[in-house]
């Protein structure tokens, strides 16, 4: 079947602006996680969803952040007032169960704030 | 603060050697240690995962070994191959989960001719 997907692949936008970032996991997977991967680096972790609610979500860097899954399947990563430090690979994976089964990654959305 | 290192940056290896990246952690609540696999453009894929009650686990030309007193754990890729040219990072996470999962920094490997 279709592996995680995300949208749009690519965003460009201004500093000051607002973004929303699209995740659609593997059907029936019931977790969701969204990681920051800045050029050169690892994906940093931000926020997991086990189903709807948002199980983890330390590691949001501030209140800009913000991330929903409202019907437990497809999920939006927002952040508001962006700034050129934001500016990274957003990836996101989904598990069948949290913390028992791999996660499969989507290819990521690169987020450039100029 | 970094929790997992990893070393070395970059390699490259000849086709047919044995590729090698090692990383360290911090954490000793770390439980669950995958190593994973990029190709540009690509998101991470899974390889191989080991926890820490074996010192090795191995699964075709791939085997992870761990030390569980260092707290270290390598990846040793035999017979390199240059389809196996990619970004290669460990990672670890707590409490026997793979719920939140602490990235190295990578190493890209290049497997030559």
């Amino acid at each position: 079947g279709a592996g995680v997907s995300q949208t749009p692949s690519n965003k460009v936008t201004e500093k000051g602006k607002y973004v929303e970032l699209r995740c659609d996991p593997i059907s029936g997977h019931t977790a969701l996680y969204w990681y920051r991967q800045s050029l050169g680096q690892g994906p940093e972790f931000l926020i997991y969803f086990q189903g709807t609610g948002a199980a983890d979500d330390s590691g949001l860097p501030n209140d800009r952040f913000f991330a929903v899954r409202p019907e437990g399947s497809v999920s939006t990563l927002k952040i508001q007032r962006t700034e050129r430090g934001d500016s990274a690979v957003y990836l996101c994976a989904s598990s069948l169960i949290a913390g028992v089964n791999e996660q499969f990654f989507g290819p990521g959305t690169r987020l450039t704030v100029l | 603060q970094q929790q997992v290192k990893q070393s070395p940056q970059s390699l490259i290896v000849q086709k047919g050697g044995i590729s090698i990246i090692n990383c360290a952690y911090e954490n000793t609540a770390f439980d669950y240690f995958p190593w994973y696999q990029q190709f540009p453009g690509k998101g991470p894929a899974l390889l191989i995962a080991i926890r820490p009650d074996v010192s090795e686990k191995k699964e075709g030309r791939f085997t992870i070994s761990f030390n569980k007193s260092a707290k270290q754990f390598s990846l040793h890729i035999m017979d390199s191959q240059p389809g196996d040219s990619a970004t290669y990072f460990c990672a670890a996470s707590m409490d026997g989960t793979a719920s939140k999962l602490t990235f190295g920094t990578g190493t890209r490997l290049q497997v030559t001719l």
